[in-house]
């Protein structure tokens, strides 16, 4: 299975914008890149998803490397309220399942 | 707002009680899982549901008992429980199962299990 690997922490400054890099040299052709945060006692939501094009959504914007070996979350002004655990995550058919790993610590300062 | 709502938030049982987790989605999903997050450990997918049946169960030990009577409500039954099984227990819904990718999946806030 294709793994993701992401910084342990973070930290940034309010209002200005985050990127949060992840890794997964070993990405398959049909591997789907998923990412998800998890505030303090919540349970994940979901943030933005891709496969090759980079995407954005009202949360968020997703860059895709060329070589889809890395990735980017931007966040694009960050506020206290995106302190969170973030997870990349890869999923194809065959294996569709939401592995988690550890997430990147994302703190931000005031 | 997530639109899952978990119950209880808190749960502290003994190791031979009998108790059951619940959940219930209003996004009209037809698919429900059930995740554990321990302490300083990923989230672990434990039993995935597709419109009422268990179509994954990843090797989860027999004292933890899901139930899924229809499409908006699932349970976490829970008996004979031991103190590595305190976590905190996630459900989730997606629009269909995990076998049509891109669905994004909504979490509740989870139970807060304990187990004395």
């Amino acid at each position: 299975d294709a793994k993701t690997t992401q910084p342990n922490s973070m930290e940034s400054n309010e209002e200005e914008p985050v990127h949060l890099p992840c890794n997964h040299s070993t990405i398959s052709g049909t591997d789907y890149i998923h990412w998800y945060r998890q505030l303090p006692s919540q349970g994940p939501e979901y943030v933005i998803h891709g496969l090759t094009s980079n995407v954005n959504n009202r949360m968020a914007s997703l860059a895709i490397a060329e070589d889809r070996k890395s990735s980017t979350l931007i966040l694009h002004r960050a506020t206290l309220r995106d302190a969170a655990v973030y997870y990349c995550i890869l999923s194809n058919f065959g294996n569709e399942k939401l592995t988690f790993g550890t997430g990147t610590r994302l703190t931000i300062i005031p | 707002e997530t639109g899952v709502t978990q119950t209880p938030r808190h749960l502290v049982m003994g190791m031979t009680n009998k108790k059951s987790l619940k959940c219930e989605q209003h996004l009209g999903h037809n698919a429900m899982y059930w995740y554990k997050q321990s302490a300083k450990k990923p989230l672990e997918l434990m039993f995935v549901y597709s419109l009422e049946e268990r179509v994954e169960n990843n090797s989860v030990p027999s004292r933890f008992s899901p139930e899924c009577p229809n499409s908006s409500h699932l349970f976490l039954h829970l008996h004979t429980l031991q103190p590595e099984d305190s976590a905190l227990y996630l459900c989730a819904s997606s629009q269909d199962d995990i076998r049509v990718l891109n669905q994004p999946q909504h979490f509740g806030d989870g139970t807060r299990l304990s187990i004395l």
